[in-house]
């Protein structure tokens, strides 16, 4: 079947843009992760999602970056008033509870 | 709190040399280890994990035993191909959390020559 998507691949904003990122999780699979990939780094957890619900948003670093799920399925993670330091791959990932996480191909964001 | 470190790269081989890069977790508990690797242009990928001390991971012909006295996962291959060249990240769960979060580690890029 169909692994996770993610779109677009590449998007390059003007600071001070909005941006969003859309992940389209396997299907069924409850987990959704957002992870951010600085260049030459590790990913880094952003936040998680079990269905529709938030259950955790502290890797989110600042209030300009906003997730949603809003029918546990496409999650999109939004940017407000992008900024340089956001340039980034943007990772998303699904799993079903306590299995393994499938990532997608992610997003680069560069913020010009 | 819960962290992993691994060697820096990059990593260059020539094909059929025997591989290692070290990885350490820092932990007061026993938490998941994994090895991703992210092939250029593709997403990231699990290659291995261990669940619990002395476990052993394999999958491709690479290995990492979790090693708890020394707090390590170290991955290992025998005789490494070019399609081997990628980024390989060590990574684990945290300790105290229901749901479970990747901690990667920084990455170590690898580079295998014929």
């Amino acid at each position: 079947g169909a692994g996770v998507s993610q779109s677009p691949r590449y998007k390059v904003a003007k600071r001070g843009q909005d941006v969003a990122l859309r992940c389209d999780p396997i299907s069924g699979h409850v987990s959704l992760f957002w992870y951010q990939q600085a260049l030459g780094q590790g990913p880094e957890f952003l936040t998680y999602f079990q269905n529709e619900a938030q259950l955790d948003k502290s890797g989110l670093p600042s209030d300009r970056f906003f997730a949603e799920r809003p029918e546990g399925s496409v999650s999109t993670l939004k940017i407000q008033r992008t900024q340089q330091e956001d340039s980034a791959v943007y990772l998303c990932a699904s799993s079903l509870l306590g299995f393994e996480q499938y990532f997608g191909p992610g997003t680069r964001l560069t913020v010009t | 709190g819960d962290s992993v470190t691994q060697m820096e790269g990059p990593v260059t081989l020539s094909e059929e040399a025997f591989l290692t890069i070290n990885c350490t977790y820092t932990a007061t508990g026993y938490p998941s280890l994994f090895w991703y690797v992210q092939y250029p242009g593709e997403g990231l990928q699990l290659l291995l994990k261990a669940t619990k001390a002395d476990d052993k991971g394999s999958n491709k012909g690479f290995e990492a035993t979790y090693r708890k006295e020394t707090t390590s996962f170290h991955l290992e291959k025998g005789s490494v191909q070019v399609s081997d060249s990628a980024v390989y990240f060590c990574a684990r769960h945290p300790l105290k959390t229901s749901y479970d979060k990747v901690i990667f580690g920084p990455g170590t890029s690898l580079s295998v020559i014929p």
